[in-house]
């Protein structure tokens, strides 16, 4: 069964500081896509990535960052210089790429993440 | 502008009365699901659709029911409501390749008296 955690409850930090939300899966497909998504106070669901199980490569889009280890299980998000906007619950998910998880995202528990002005 | 709306938005209801909440896609995405949002359990599917008269349980189905008899609607219904079904409801659709970025409607927040 797949599974996604996220570990971090809450963080809380100060504009202008860097901030990592962990994110670790479980799953025993061999192809499958991991996802995260940003939540803001108004509540819709912000698709920010996609990566397949076979690209390992870290991703860089703009303040934003991506670890992705196989070895660890994990896809790890960073964000550079914090700014207050970027206060939000951030989600982690996982699709398994066939059988009866077809299409289904398996998320994490979110990470609320505050920045203070 | 390519889009997934729900309706309602807002809906405080109370114990056993019918409702139904609408998804509509106009993006002629073949795959919708529903998904229900809960403080400190992310968010879990209810049910899923591949395609037209295709729909099939998710994670958390029971007191749920769902139809697709067009490509672009996929309603939630709740035949008796209860109180431990107050959460916030997100439709979501993709085109149903498999990693396929998934699309949310903006969401519908239910409380049940």
């Amino acid at each position: 069964a797949q599974k996604v955690t996220q570990a971090q409850t809450e963080i809380s930090v100060v504009e202008k500081e860097d901030v990592t939300l962990d994110c670790v899966y479980e799953t025993r497909d061999t192809t499958y896509y991991l996802f995260w998504y940003k939540q803001p106070p108004s509540g819709e669901l912000v698709f920010l990535i996609r990566r397949n199980s076979f690209d390992e490569q870290n991703e860089i889009s703009g303040r934003y960052s991506w670890n992705f280890q196989k070895s660890t299980s994990s896809f790890n998000f960073t964000i550079t210089a914090s700014q207050v906007v970027d206060s939000a619950v951030y989600f982690c998910a996982l699709s398994e790429a066939g059988g009866t998880s077809y299409g289904k995202l398996t998320f994490g528990q979110g990470t609320i993440l505050t920045v203070h002005p | 502008e390519a889009q997934v709306t729900q309706n309602p938005r807002y809906l405080i209801t109370v114990t056993g009365k019918k409702l139904t909440v609408t998804c509509s896609q106009n993006m002629n995405h073949e795959y919708m699901s529903w998904y229900r949002q809960d403080p400190g359990l992310g968010l879990r599917q209810i049910y899923y659709s591949m395609n037209v008269e295709v729909t099939d349980k998710g994670d958390v189905p029971e007191g749920y029911k769902v139809s697709r008899k067009e490509k672009r609607n996929f309603p939630l219904i709740l035949e008796s409501p209860s109180p431990n079904q107050t959460s916030l409801y997100f439709c979501a659709s993709s085109l149903g390749l498999e990693g396929n970025e998934q699309f949310f409607g903006p969401g519908t927040r239910l409380t049940v008296l």
